[in-house]
C-alpha cells in the first residue's frame, strides 16, 4: 500500500536558522502530498499542498516541491521563528474505490530556540 | 463559518467500556473522516462516512463503528476499550466525499481518549 516515511525528529534550530524536513512516498498512481503542523495541544493545520508533479507549495514562507522522479516532498523554510516549533507531518492522499483520504507519515517535531 | 468541532476535549475510560466521541462537521460539508493518532505517531484513517453511510474504512476492527446524521455530524463508538486505544481522536470534513478526486479534509481539535 502507499506509505509516508519522513525524517526522525526532533529537529533542534537556532532563530533565523534554514529549516528542511524530509519526506518520501510509495504510492500507486498519482497522489497529491501536502504537509501539516500540528501545534502543542491541536489539531492538524494544512500547512502546504501540490496536486501534481513539479507543482511547488508554499505558505507561511514554507516551501516543498512535488519531486516525481525522486518521489519526495521535503519542507523548507528559509528562516525558521520560535512561532514554528511544532510537529510537521507529510502526508498523501489515497484515492481508494470511490473515496479519498489520508496516509500520514509519522511526524517530525521541530523545536526552535531564541 | 463555523469550522470542525470534537466533544469532548478530554475522556477517561477503563479497559472494556465503550465511548461515543461527536464530531460536527464544517459548514457546507457533507463527509467526515476519523482517525487515530497514537502518542508520537502519524494519524491513521479509521473509517469515513458521506451522507450518512460508511463510505471506506482502514484497519481497525469492527468495535470500531460510527454514525453520521442528516446535518452531517458524526459519531464515533468504541466498544470494548483496550489500554492500546488511548490516543487523541481527529475527525475531518470535506465535501463530496464518494467517487471525487481527493477534496481537502479540515481538521478538528481532536478528543484526547485516555483508557485505564
Amino acid at each position: 500500500g502507499n506509505s509516508v516515511t519522513q525524517m526522525e525528529g526532533p529537529v533542534t534550530l537556532s532563530e533565523e536558522a534554514f529549516l528542511t524536513i524530509n519526506c518520501t512516498y510509495t504510492a500507486t498512481g498519482y497522489p497529491s502530498l501536502f504537509w501539516y503542523v500540528q501545534y502543542p495541544g491541536e489539531g492538524l493545520q494544512l500547512l502546504l499542498k501540490a496536486t501534481k508533479a513539479d507543482d511547488k507549495g508554499s505558505n507561511k514562507g514554507f516551501e516543498a516541491t512535488y519531486r516525481k522522479e525522486t518521489t519526495s516532498f521535503h519542507l523548507e523554510k528559509g528562516s525558521v521563528q520560535v512561532s514554528d516549533s511544532a510537529v510537521y507531518f507529510c502526508a498523501l492522499s489515497d484515492e481508494l474505490g470511490g473515496y479519498s483520504t489520508l496516509t500520514f507519515g509519522k511526524g517530525t517535531m521541530l523545536l526552535v530556540s531564541p | 463559518e463555523t469550522g470542525v468541532t470534537q466533544s469532548p476535549t478530554h475522556l477517561i475510560k477503563t479497559r472494556g467500556q465503550q465511548v461515543t466521541l461527536r464530531c460536527s462537521s464544517q459548514s457546507g460539508h457533507n463527509t467526515v473522516s476519523w482517525y487515530q493518532q497514537a502518542l508520537g505517531q502519524g494519524p491513521q484513517f479509521i473509517f469515513q462516512y458521506y451522507r450518512e453511510e460508511e463510505n471506506g474504512r482502514g484497519n481497525f476492527p469492527p468495535r470500531f463503528s460510527g454514525l453520521q446524521f442528516p446535518n452531517y455530524s458524526s459519531e464515533l463508538n468504541v466498544n470494548a476499550l483496550e489500554l492500546d486505544d488511548s490516543a487523541l481522536y481527529l475527525c475531518a470534513s470535506s465535501s463530496d466525499g464518494a467517487g471525487s478526486s481527493y477534496n481537502e479534509q479540515f481538521f478538528g481539535p481532536g478528543t484526547r481518549l485516555t483508557v485505564l
